[in-house]
């Protein structure tokens, strides 16, 4: 199966613990996005990148979350000092091409906070 | 702000039934929407994409209806089964380089 793809796929840690998590996306794929998803809402858009390039975050992104993606290939997410509130599902998606086009998701990370 | 939504959080169909999902969207400004289904555990599954200029897009089973006039979209699942039972979300592009917007998703329930 060479769709994306995201490790762990659980992760329970102690509140103020630093975690991160990593996505593989599709190989062709330009566009790598990540999306944050609690129970009984649509995924929520965290940030995305172009190549190696950060393109944008969200507004509602705290300081304490950060991606990187050095080589255009895989990316990192890592979250500081959690929170219960960032209890969530982390997806990872990617495209290929220049917008408009479908994003195909990998399974995500699910982060329990205690 | 503007957003995308849906007019029913929750739907049971018989199987072998047809199913319509709504979902209404505010931003005026969107011209390109996907379709997603995602079961327990699992990442969104894309299902079918429609753009602006066209109202109507079929697939193995699904329909997509876009109503620009009043914002509105549908997804159509012909003989419903129960595989295709999950949460199904909407999504809009408004361009580009925006990134793609998720409504809250419903879920629907196949009755065997």
């Amino acid at each position: 199966d060479t769709g994306v793809s995201q490790d762990p796929r659980h992760k329970i840690t102690k509140r103020g613990q630093n975690v991160t998590f990593r996505c593989d996306p599709i190989s062709e794929h330009n566009r790598l996005y990540w999306y944050r998803q609690t129970l009984g809402q649509g995924p929520e858009f965290l940030t995305y990148f172009q190549n190696e390039a950060q393109l944008e975050k969200s507004r509602l992104l705290s300081d304490r979350f950060s991606a990187e993606r050095p080589k255009g290939s895989f990316s990192t997410l890592e979250i500081q000092r959690t929170e219960q509130g960032d209890s969530a599902m982390y997806l990872c998606a990617s495209s290929f091409g220049q917008g408009y086009e479908k994003l195909f998701f990998g399974s995500g990370t699910q982060l329990s906070v205690l | 702000g503007e957003s995308v939504g849906l007019h029913l959080p929750t739907l049971s169909v018989q199987e072998g039934d047809n199913s319509i999902i709504n979902c209404a969207y505010s931003n005026s400004a969107s011209d390109y929407f996907i379709w997603y289904k995602q079961e327990s555990g699992k990442g969104p599954q894309f299902i079918i994409d429609i753009r602006s200029n066209m109202d109507k897009r079929q697939g193995q089973r699904v329909t997509v209806l876009l109503n620009k006039t009043v914002k509105h979209l549908s997804l159509q699942i012909a003989a419903t089964q129960p595989g295709d039972s999950a949460v199904y979300f909407c999504a809009e592009f408004s361009s580009g380089n925006t990134p793609l917007v998720f409504g809250k998703g419903t879920r629907l329930s196949v009755i065997a």
